[in-house]
């Protein structure tokens, strides 16, 4: 268990609408990434936040955003869905005061746009 | 920007064996991280070993371990005695020290079979 919790694990829904995929971070971590996997594209990177604040941004789509939360909990909004938005959402936590060390994965939200 | 490359998408070793996965990796900086992540069918993406860029003894992790040569920019992992449970998706990915973006880079992955 690497203490990152991430709800719902699947999730069904149709083209057009919008979803909301939550992720709690290890007890002390202030870091909270979001990555996708996709077959065909492997993990990317969407969209660090650190402590509150967005710190970084990948190749995120602009039909999706994400925020921190006080309490350090993280919310990835997807919207306007798309049969390619399928795919595993991981969301990942480390200390992250400085880069060091690994990220801890929570097990993923699996979305199925159908 | 850094990238990872993983070059052999699939692997297969029988039960008992030793494997090596390969990974290179392309980048300026000189301090950073290198780490390999399992992902075994339950999708969990589970830590293996990790090396810092500034060590020059390679990591070790039980059966896993690594080697690591900077000046090539190659960071192969093996993996002794292999298990059924040793079946997975294995992940090179980078971690710069240095800057704002903490985030990993990864690799394609190799999707690494043991055989009975």
């Amino acid at each position: 268990d690497s203490g990152v919790t991430q709800t719902p694990k699947h999730l069904i829904t149709a083209t057009g609408q919008r979803v909301t995929l939550r992720c709690s971070p290890r007890s002390g971590d202030l870091s909270v990434y979001w990555y996708q996997q996709s077959l065909d594209q492997g993990l990317q990177f969407l969209i660090q936040y650190y402590n509150g604040e967005e710190r970084a941004k990948g190749n995120i789509l602009e039909r999706f955003s994400a925020q921190q939360f006080p309490d350090l909990h993280s919310e990835l909004n997807l919207s306007s869905l798309e049969l390619g938005d399928s795919a595993l959402y991981f969301c990942a936590s480390s200390v992250d005061r400085v880069n060091t060390g690994e990220l801890f994965f929570g097990e993923g939200s699996r979305l199925t746009v159908l | 920007a850094q990238t990872v490359t993983q070059s052999q998408p699939e692997m297969s070793v029988q039960e008992a064996e030793t494997v090596t996965l390969s990974c290179t990796y392309d980048t300026s900086e000189s301090d950073y991280y290198l780490f390999w992540y399992k992902q075994p069918p339950s999708r969990q993406m589970i830590l293996v070993i990790r090396q810092e860029a500034y060590k020059q003894q390679n990591a070790t992790e039980n059966r896993f371990s690594v080697n690591f040569q900077k000046a090539a920019k190659s960071f192969s992992l093996k993996i002794s005695d292999s298990q059924l449970g040793d079946a997975a998706m294995y992940f090179c990915a980078y971690r710069s020290e240095r800057g704002s973006q903490g985030n990993l880079i990864f690799g394609k992955g190799t999707k690494l079979s043991v055989k009975p």
